[in-house]
């Protein structure tokens, strides 16, 4: 149980695009989900916390324009990256809460590259 | 403001041998702590957690950490790795909010 997936695994786009990446949560109702990007060799770092139904929360130093999040509903939130440049290349990785405030079930990530 | 530190960004061991991941903490209060494991392909999984009473808490996969408060310490143990366990492993601090706030990670290499 506790599965969180993510689609795509990895997706290439043009710069000035914009891409979209699906968390869902498979087997269970979360009502908050969490949004991290991971850059090569490093750390995740926390982007936005999402509540089903509310706008999300933003981390500082993440534009909330650029990185749009829609967390329609309890089990899908989705990330939108747009006007896509390079330095957007990343491993973003979503996570899911359930059973209690102090579990979270990540999702495999997804890579994006954006030539 | 929270913090982790992994000192350790890649470690060797053989198989067989044992393990001790690094793991330092600054945080105000009584940290809620995690360790994860992510593996290529695969989401970060839970190994184990603390957040209060005995201080040696056990794991999946056999891994267990011990916390100490005086060092600031959260250290993940094995006494027999497994060359499955060949993984990035990341310790994480709860902060408000249910944020996790992530050290850098260790990646471990096993030797046949």
């Amino acid at each position: 149980g506790a599965v969180v997936s993510q689609h795509p695994s990895w997706v290439i786009c043009k710069s000035g695009t914009s891409v979209k990446i699906e968390c869902r949560s498979l087997d269970f109702q979360a009502t908050t989900m969490f949004w991290y990007r991971q850059f090569p060799k490093q750390s995740l770092m926390l982007m936005a916390t999402s509540n089903e139904g509310s706008k999300a929360t933003y981390e500082q130093g993440v534009e909330k324009d650029k990185f749009l999040i829609n967390h329609a509903s309890l089990t899908l939130s989705t990330l939108t990256v747009t006007s896509a440049h390079p330095e957007d290349s990343s491993f973003y990785i979503c996570s899911a809460r359930w059973q209690g405030p102090d579990t979270q079930y990540f999702g495999p990530g997804t890579r994006l590259t954006v030539l | 403001a929270q913090s982790v530190t992994q000192p350790d960004i890649h470690i060797t061991v053989s198989e067989g041998a044992s393990l001790e991941l690094r793991c330092n903490y600054s945080y105000g209060a009584t940290p809620y702590l995690f360790w994860y494991v992510q593996s290529p392909g695969q989401g970060l999984q839970l190994l184990l957690k603390y957040f209060s009473g005995d201080t040696l808490v056990q794991g999946i996969k056999g891994f267990e950490a011990e916390f100490k408060r005086s060092q600031s310490s959260f250290n993940l143990r094995k006494p027999s790795v497994h060359w499955s366990d060949a993984a990035e492993y990341f310790c994480a601090v709860r902060s408000s909010g249910d944020k996790l706030t992530f050290g850098t990670g260790t990646r471990l290499a096993v030797r046949p």
